[in-house]
């Protein structure tokens, strides 16, 4: 059973374009979760997705950032307009029910020039 | 979300056993104990969680206080692989599961 995948793992980009970080969630897990991690600070959560469902997306910034996780493919994480503060580690995790486990991704290491 | 206190480092020796202490004075009676830990320049990865007993399995132990206000993990025999920073967390086993992470404590281990 394959791990937690996300691409790419790093992804370069220059102020004001587009980011788009991918994340395919391990087999039979229907539950996705994001996370950021800024240089030097800890991990904060971003938003919680079931198919076709944001549950929580407590931790998103109220712009320029959204998700996704459609009936098929990936979940996707689109964050408009990049800025240097963008800059990040983002992790994506599975579970396969609300109250187990998560699978974390390897991550996707986020540079804005 | 109810939170945790760790210590900001610890040390250990190669072969030797690692207690990671955590405080969780206000927990509340459906707050399940998760450990996290993340090594260099990976995504955090599972380590064990318990309600009320103690728990094993084949990375660690956890042992849980009586009165569930603070808790241990136990590496048995550290190694070089295990240095990376563990993570004590609280989740509502009714609510979202997303994860609160703290500062958490970073473990060194020494050769």
């Amino acid at each position: 059973n394959a791990g937690v995948m996300q691409n790419p793992r790093h992804l370069v980009r220059r102020r004001g374009q587009e980011a788009r970080l991918r994340c395919s969630p391990m087999k039979g897990h229907s539950h996705v979760y994001w996370y950021r991690q800024l240089p030097e600070e800890g991990l904060k959560f971003m938003v919680y997705l079931q198919k076709e469902n944001i549950i929580d997306e407590s931790g998103m910034p109220k712009e320029r950032f959204s998700a996704e996780f459609p009936k098929e493919g990936p979940s996707i994480l689109r964050i408009q307009q990049v800025v240097r503060g963008d800059s990040a580690a983002y992790f994506c995790a599975s579970s396969p029910i609300t109250t187990d486990t998560q699978y974390f991704g390897p991550g996707t290491r986020l540079t804005v020039l | 979300d109810a939170k945790t206190t760790q210590p900001n480092s610890m040390e250990s020796n190669e072969e030797e056993p690692v207690h990671l202490p955590c405080n969780h004075s206000t927990i509340s009676g459906t707050d399940y104990i998760h450990w996290y830990r993340q090594l260099p320049s990976q995504g955090p990865e599972y380590v064990i969680h318990g309600l009320t007993s103690n728990v094993n399995n084949r990375m660690a132990s956890l042992a849980i206080a009586e009165d569930r206000k603070s808790s241990t993990l136990i590496l048995h025999r550290a190694t070089l692989r295990d240095a990376a920073v563990y993570y004590c967390i609280l989740i509502d086993g009714g609510a979202t599961n997303k994860l609160i992470f703290g500062t958490g404590t970073l473990l060194a281990v020494q050769p």
